[in-house]
């Protein structure tokens, strides 16, 4: 069975700081990982997703993920915050062929305020 | 294109009573999808469908019932609401059979049951 774990259910960075969101994963199958945003008030929107080859995925708004299959591991980056940034991500593996279909097992969210 | 759209965006129920969520898309998407949002535990699905006239439990499927008659639609039904279903709904589609396929949000329902 997939799961997702993200560590920290708030982080608060700096305008220009570095952003590190952590994402841990378990899967009995070869991993689809997604990560999404929802802004306030909105539904959740991709951001990228990593399927087959590069490792290094590069998604919308600058953010970019490493899969890193001896970690276990999907962590979300971005080099300079912007205030735009705020909101909340989750990260998802797809449980494929499995019991529901395609569903996503998503994990519990992780807040990001970026600070002025 | 509107994507997935879903009505009504907000709502308030007495225990007990009745409603329908509906979802849309005009992607000509296969599959759909019915997401429950709470605090602290991501999204949790209700219900799916792989196709027009076609629906499936998902994890928490207890006091939900579904009906996908057109392959744009697909409605969420509460027969008797109670406090616990207190949640954000989310509605989902995405083309193919692919683990790899993306699945797009429609913005969301609150309901909140007294």
């Amino acid at each position: 069975a997939q799961s997702v774990t993200q560590l920290g259910s708030h982080v608060s960075v700096s305008e220009g700081a570095l952003v590190l969101l952590r994402c841990n994963y378990s899967s009995s199958v070869p991993p689809y990982l997604f990560w999404y945003v929802q802004y306030p008030n909105q539904g959740l929107q991709l951001l990228l997703k990593y399927t087959t080859g590069a490792t290094l995925v590069k998604g919308i708004n600058g953010f970019e993920a490493e899969f890193k299959k001896s970690e276990t591991s999907f962590h979300l980056t971005k080099p300079s915050a912007h205030m735009s940034d705020a909101a909340e991500y989750f990260c998802a593996v797809s449980a494929y062929g499995g019991e529901y279909g395609n569903k996503l097992v998503f994990g519990a969210g992780t807040i990001l305020r970026v600070k002025s | 294109n509107a994507g997935v759209t879903q009505t009504p965006k907000f709502r308030v129920l007495k225990t007990g009573q009745s409603m329908t969520l509906l979802c849309a898309q005009d992607m000509n998407h296969e599959y759909m999808y019915w997401y429950r949002q709470d605090p602290g535990m991501g999204l949790r699905l209700i219900h799916y469908s792989v196709g027009e006239g076609t629906t499936a439990k998902g994890e928490v499927p207890d006091g939900y019932n579904v009906s996908r008659l057109k392959k744009q639609n697909f409605l969420l039904g509460l027969e008797s609401a109670a406090p616990s279903q207190t949640s954000v709904y989310f509605c989902a589609s995405s083309y193919g059979t692919g683990g790899t396929d993306t699945q797009y949000f429609g913005p969301g329902t609150r309901l909140t049951v007294l």
